[in-house]
């Protein structure tokens, strides 16, 4: 159980264009995501949070304007690059937490992530 | 910002051996999570361990943690090829939405 379906798993896209990852809890529900951006041999910086029916919480120094969020139901939530150039080139992960576990003391899940690459 | 420092950065043991790594973190913590991530793939949740708890078992990982010091540590035992892999320690604190906070990570490398 606890299955997050990540999708696609890598685009390459032309700089200038505008890419959306989508991010779906299979088996639970999400009142909360977690969108973090990782590079090469690197670890995972936490990008937003995202919560269903509201505005995402974005992390200082993360442009809103460029990267947004859109968490639509209890089971999807979308980021979508806009204009995107050749250093948003990344890792992206999404992942989710069980609503009926709680903020505190449950495991995120994780989608398997999209490789990004902007040219 | 990265909550955590880990190390070492890297390590490389032969199958069969103990692997050990360890997790220093700065503010004060709900909890503390490790994590498994095989190259270009997502994160797998390890095992969880809570501010009021010092040591946690789960098959052949043992984690410690020492809310004294700030610090957490992961061992393996008994590796096999197949735990090649980074690891990451993650804290949630206070903030309402129990988002992580991930350390830099370890990468493991285990040859049979």
């Amino acid at each position: 159980g606890a299955v997050v379906s990540q999708h696609p798993s890598w685009v390459i896209c032309k700089s200038g264009t505008s890419v959306k990852i989508e991010c779906r809890s299979l088996d639970f529900q999400a009142t909360t995501m977690f969108w973090y951006r990782q590079f090469p041999k690197q670890s995972l910086m936490l990008m937003a949070t995202s919560n269903e029916g509201s505005k995402a919480t974005y992390e200082q120094g993360v442009e809103k304007d460029k990267f947004l969020i859109n968490h639509a139901s209890l089971t999807l939530s979308t980021l979508t690059v806009t204009s995107a150039h050749p250093e948003d080139s990344s890792f992206y992960i999404c992942s989710a937490r069980d609503r009926d576990r709680g903020p505190y003391n449950s495991p995120l899940h994780f989608g398997n992530g999209t490789r990004l690459t902007v040219t | 910002s990265q909550q955590g420092e880990e190390d070492p950065q890297a390590l490389s043991i032969q199958e069969g051996e103990n692997a050990t790594m360890n997790c220093s973190y700065k503010t004060s913590i709900n909890n503390l999570q490790w994590y498994r991530q095989n190259s270009g793939r997502g994160l797998v949740h390890l095992i969880l361990i809570r501010s009021n708890e010092r040591e946690k078992h789960s098959g052949r990982l043992r984690v410690t943690l020492d809310t004294s010091k700030k610090s957490s540590s992961l061992l393996i035992t008994a590796s096999r090829a197949a735990d090649t892999a980074s690891y990451f320690c993650a804290t949630t604190g206070a903030d309402s939405w129990g988002k992580l906070q991930f350390g830099a990570g370890t990468q493991v490398v285990v040859t049979p």
